[in-house]
């Protein structure tokens, strides 16, 4: 099935870092999504974009949908150990369907 | 409860088994999806409802997934003949047509065909 390009895969942080991730698509999309999933649990969103170039924040996460609309990048500051987790990106077409990337993997060491 | 509901949430099955898998959407969301995860993979759409008719089935990967909602809200999806290659997580979602129209997604059904 198709999926959007995200990187990195993994990362491997310590505590108090900060993070970045983006996300990559062929298609263009009217919504980008960023969604957290622990282990056992289904994704829950943590940042939704509606506009090409919006610049949007959620505590210590921050989110922009780019220009072209084919991209996102998110970011997390100042890491915490509950920060742990694999992030995905999603891309929103009409009628609500989301295409997620492969997910990044992130591990914060104390 | 409040959210989205899915049973069974593991499920172990012989290859050629009958499998199926409900999904209790949040009270009120008319529109409902379903996903696939494997491991290590992001989700991966399979079809969708508005209602009780399928708006958009394309990701179904062939003949022996069929999804029913006919009563526009408990959806069951049923997979024949199963493989092993349909063991995976199975993810539902509802959505409510209107606000930021958020999904919501369920704990999953962990499929393991043997």
């Amino acid at each position: 099935g198709q999926q959007l390009n995200q990187s990195p895969q993994s990362m491997f942080i310590q505590e108090g870092e900060d993070v970045s991730m983006n996300c990559t698509s062929s298609s263009i999309f009217n919504t980008w999504l960023w969604y957290k999933q622990d282990p056992g649990e289904g994704p829950v969103l943590l940042i939704a974009l509606y506009k090409a170039g919006e610049l949007t924040s959620n505590g210590r996460l921050t989110a922009q949908f780019g220009i072209t609309r084919k991209d996102s990048f998110l970011n997390i500051s100042a890491s915490i150990p509950s920060d742990v987790g694999i992030y995905f990106c999603a891309g929103q077409f009409e009628g609500g369907k989301l295409i997620f990337g492969q997910g990044t993997e992130l591990s914060v060491k104390p | 409860g409040a959210g989205v509901s899915q049973t069974p949430s593991n499920k172990v099955t012989e290859k050629g088994k009958y499998v199926e898998l409900r999904c209790d959407p949040i009270s009120g969301h008319t529109a409902l999806y379903w996903y696939r995860q494997s491991l290590g993979q992001g989700p991966e759409f399979l079809i969708y409802f508005q209602g009780t008719g399928a708006a958009d089935d394309s990701g179904l990967p062939n003949d022996r997934f069929f999804a029913v909602r006919p009563e526009g809200s408990v959806s069951t999806l049923k997979i024949q003949r199963t493989e092993r290659g349909d063991s995976a997580v199975y993810l539902c979602a509802s959505r409510f047509e209107g606000g930021t129209g958020e999904l919501f997604f369920g704990e999953g059904s962990r499929l393991t065909v043997l």
